[in-house]
């Protein structure tokens, strides 16, 4: 079955101190991966998405993942951290066979925490 | 451009009700999926919509129902309410195309509450 990993329930970063957030996947083939973050009370905001080529994926607020096939992650990272970046952040994988905008697998969030 | 609408945003029901949620996708976009987001877990996929028929369905019991109509915009209900389905229920849009994989966007969420 296909399914992602989010190991840590919460992550503790000081404010300025580069961030990681980790994520593993369990899919046959190539995975469609995106992270989304969530704010209290809100919605899923859309950071990045890793399709295929670079393994190095750019997103929105300076946001950054690593694809890394051989050990079937996709971490999180962001090079200064942010206090505004604290929220709870999703790791999900594309269903095989959903099509181009199908099912998205979700792992169990990780909370991050940004002090100043 | 709007993006992701849903109403209500808060909701409270006793057991054994029904309940309707509604969702208007982003501009543009012609496909909506439904998810429930349990206290302190990740979404899970209930069902997609997409040409005013469902497509896709998660592990979700036949009480979980949709529609979707002309406009794109998209309903969601379910009958016999228990305890259990109290959640966070999150509506997403997309745009079917021929190139990669898209992103969905989601909207900020009905909080139904079953007593």
């Amino acid at each position: 079955a296909q399914s992602v990993a989010q190991p840590e329930d919460q992550v503790n970063v000081a404010e300025g101190n580069p961030l990681t957030v980790k994520c593993t996947y369990s899919v046959s083939g190539n995975p469609y991966l995106f992270w989304y973050v969530q704010y209290p009370n809100r919605g899923l905001q859309f950071l990045l998405k890793y399709i295929t080529g670079d393994n190095l994926v750019k997103g929105s607020y300076g946001f950054e993942a690593e694809f890394n096939k051989s050990q079937t992650s996709f971490h999180l990272k962001k090079p200064s951290a942010l206090v505004s970046d604290s929220a709870l952040y999703f790791c999900a994988v594309r269903e095989k066979g959903s099509g181009n905008t199908g099912k998205l697998i979700f792992g169990q969030g990780t909370t991050l925490q940004v002090k100043p | 451009d709007a993006g992701v609408t849903q109403s209500p945003t808060h909701l409270i029901k006793t057991r054994g009700q029904q309940v309707t949620l509604r969702c208007s996708p982003k501009s543009g976009h012609d496909t909506v999926s439904w998810y429930q987001q349990a206290l302190g877990q990740g979404p899970q996929f209930i069902f997609q919509y997409y040409e005013e028929e469902e497509r896709q369905r998660g592990n979700f019991p036949d009480r979980f129902s949709g529609h979707q109509f002309p406009n794109y915009s998209s309903e969601l209900n379910v009958n016999a309410l228990l305890l259990g389905d109290s959640a966070l229920y999150l509506c997403a849009s997309s745009l079917r195309s021929s190139g990669g994989p898209n992103e969905q966007f989601f909207g900020p969420g009905t909080r139904l509450t079953v007593l």
